[in-house]
């Protein structure tokens, strides 16, 4: 188990709502990267926060937003869902440094359905 | 063209059997590659890393190299039933991880 958890575990919503799903990053850790992973696909990467601001943004929509708090915990928050937007959010943390090796530790993952 | 690239499987094995397990990429610039292993409805684990060119070895499993292919690969030796997962190729690129799209693996007893 790596420490990092994220709530809730399974999330039913219907499309147009709006979602907010939640991540503690492990101990030590003070960088948080959010990935939607589709079924039978690889992660894909949504966003990572530093230092509580966003720090690079994969191909994603502005209605996908985050935040960061002092703690290093984190909120990924998704508008106007789209039926396409069901799949594993996955949390994943890791330590910033200079080194390009990027270890990045994931969470059990959010399942939303949108309806 | 994707810049990572796995063989979606699903891969069969017997019990003791060595598992084979590859990635292409496109991008020579790449220097550190990772291998997650995730069982199903969990989330990815990091099962080893390496760097540049070259062989690791942890206990079963091996990680290979070879940038002049762009070929990554994980053997795992004497696999085993806890060993059925999908296994996950991914890259390290600024701050993200590009991922592959996986290779399902079943071992059966």
């Amino acid at each position: 188990e790596t420490g990092v958890t994220q709530s809730p575990t399974h999330l039913i919503k219907t499309r147009g709502q709006q979602v907010t799903l939640r991540c503690s990053s492990q101990s030590g850790h003070n960088t948080v990267s959010w990935y939607q992973q589709a079924l039978g696909q690889g992660p894909q990467f949504i966003f990572q926060y530093y230092r509580e601001e966003e720090n690079g943004r994969g191909n994603f929509p502005p209605r996908f937003s985050g935040l960061q708090f002092p703690n290093y915990s984190s909120e990924l928050n998704v508008n106007a869902l789209e039926l396409d937007d069901s799949a594993l959010y996955l949390c994943a943390s890791s330590y910033q440094t200079s080194g390009r090796r990027n270890e990045q530790y994931f969470g059990p993952g959010t399942r939303l359905t949108v309806t | 063209q994707k810049e990572v690239e796995q063989d979606p499987g699903p891969l069969s094995v017997p019990e003791g059997a060595i598992v084979s397990l590859n990635c292409t990429y496109s991008n020579s610039a790449f220097q550190y590659f990772m291998w997650y292993r995730q069982y199903s409805r969990k989330g990815p684990e990091l099962l080893m890393y390496t760097y540049s060119s070259g062989n690791k070895e942890d206990g079963r499993f091996t990680a290979q190299v070879d940038k002049s292919s762009k070929y990554i690969s994980l053997f795992i030796r004497d696999s085993q039933p806890s060993d059925s997962a999908t296994y996950l190729c991914a890259i390290p690129a600024g701050n993200m991880l590009t991922f592959g799209g996986g290779t399902r693996l079943m071992v059966k007893p």
